[in-house]
């Protein structure tokens, strides 16, 4: 069964820090399949990150993805308080499409 | 702009069933793949069932195979997911996503860039 283990499963930060949030995934596969999703309460998730390190249209340049194989990572530098939200990273080719657990960032 | 529209969402007892519909709007529609997506209380996401962008081919998360049934329906733009034998922990806000697409000969998967507002569904006596 393909599984992606995200951590930290709660991070605390203040803003202008940096969050790294890690997607650990249980069998190697090709990064181009590689997303990552922030989702708020009440709202539709957002793509942040396709292909483990393309950003998706209108998203700042504060959000990165990098990664590769079983190892993926989403960096947000220079936090805002408008980034609290739970952050899942997806592998979106081949059935089924899973999501990982989710990673809940909260901004002091 | 693109648009996707579920409804259908409602209560309903242990067992019985419920259909709900994603209406899509905004780009073309016959050559994306369409996911549902759901979300449990207090949970994560959890992907459900996809339908393939001509219609061909259904995938579905072990959890609702051979309970749910994913359809495309290109007169109208929607797709729908018939979910039967419905049981409380089915009880979630159901969201429809744009999928990858198939074009010129080629197939290109960009990630879930689209989502509807979701519908929640309820099982419970």
């Amino acid at each position: 069964e393909f599984v992606l283990t995200q951590s930290p499963g709660t991070l605390s930060l203040s803003p202008g820090e940096r969050a790294t949030l890690s997607c650990r995934a249980s069998q190697s596969f090709s990064s181009t399949y590689l997303g990552w999703y922030q989702h708020k309460a009440g709202q539709a998730p957002r793509l942040l990150i396709y292909g483990a390190s393309s950003r998706a249209t209108g998203i700042p340049d504060r959000f990165s993805g990098s990664g590769s194989g079983t190892d993926f990572t989403l960096t947000i530098s220079r936090l805002e308080p408008e980034d609290s939200a739970v952050y899942y990273c997806q592998r979106y080719f081949y059935p089924p499409y899973t999501f990982g657990q989710g990673t809940k960032l909260e901004i002091k | 702009q693109v648009q996707l529209v579920e409804s259908g969402g409602g209560v309903v007892q242990p067992g019985r069933s419920l259909r709900l519909s994603c209406a899509a709007s905004g780009f073309t529609f016959s050559i994306y793949a369409i996911h549902w997506v759901r979300q449990a209380p207090g949970k994560g996401l959890e992907w459900v069932a996809a339908i393939s962008y001509d219609g061909s081919k259904e995938y579905y998360a072990d959890s609702v195979k051979g309970r749910f049934a994913i359809s495309k329906d290109f007169s109208m733009n929607t797709v729908s997911l018939q979910m039967n034998g419905l049981r409380a922990d089915d009880t979630a806000v159901y969201f429809c996503a744009r999928g990858g697409y198939c074009s010129g000969g080629g197939c290109f998967y960009l990630g879930f860039a689209y989502w509807g507002q979701g519908t929640l569904v309820t099982v419970s006596a």
